[in-house]
């Protein structure tokens, strides 16, 4: 089955304790991203990537990393997390960006609490 | 930055109404897509627009380019209680260059009373 699969689905951290956030896609799809939502925001770009190698920052990308060393994987790092993270995150991909309108893939989401 | 406004932010509804949302920009726009969140879940694109006036349908579902390029709109028709959700509208950023960034609408509610 084609998904985009995130781990953990919930996680509650303290202030500082670095986390990592797993996204992994079975669609070889050369265009990934992590988004962040938040009640009235809706979803904001948080890095992108276009393919191995290649990251770029999104909207709101201050207090996270990220890393694409294998075309299915991308990570999302927050080295030293704070209650302003805390919020539902998203990892997408897709076959070609959104600019060409083809839309992404989502997983299903972590929820992650900073105390 | 570049945000997209939906309209109405929530909407309560009876079982077997219609239901109309729409979404506006302040810029031009060359592709509209509209995602439905289930409770719980990742976003699922419904209906992706790709030219200034077009119409398509998914089911239950319409959707609609603006002619201004700057507004789409959706449509479902005799909603169901699976229907509820949170509805999402979004397109590339507007001159974008190489990025392939896709902006967000805030989104809207909706909950259908059986």
């Amino acid at each position: 089955e084609a998904q985009v699969t995130q781990n953990p689905r919930y996680l509650i951290t303290v202030t500082g304790k670095k986390l990592t956030v797993t996204c992994s896609q079975n669609m070889n799809h050369e265009y990934m991203s992590w988004y962040r939502q938040d009640p009235g925001l809706g979803l904001r770009q948080i890095y992108y990537s276009m393919n191995v190698e290649v990251t770029d920052k999104g909207d709101v990308p201050e207090g996270y990393k990220v890393s694409r060393k294998e075309k299915r994987n991308f990570p999302l790092i927050l080295e030293s997390p704070s209650p302003n993270q805390t919020s539902l995150y998203f990892c997408a991909s897709s076959l070609l960006g959104g600019e060409y309108g083809y839309g992404y893939t989502f997983g299903s989401g972590t929820r992650l609490t900073v105390v | 930055g570049q945000q997209l406004n939906q309209s109405p932010q929530s909407m309560f509804i009876q079982e077997g109404e219609d239901v109309s949302m729409n979404c506006t920009s302040s810029s031009i726009f060359n592709t509209w897509l509209w995602y439905k969140q289930d409770p719980g879940e990742g976003p699922v694109l419904l209906i992706a627009l790709y030219k200034a006036g077009e119409l398509t349908s998914n089911g239950r579902l319409t959707a609609q380019f603006g002619i201004t390029r700057k507004d789409s709109f959706l449509n479902i028709s005799a909603s169901i209680p699976s229907d509820v959700g949170i509805y999402f509208c979004a397109g590339p950023k507007p001159y974008g260059g190489a990025t392939n960034k896709l902006i967000f609408g805030t989104g809207t509610l909706l909950a259908v009373q059986p």
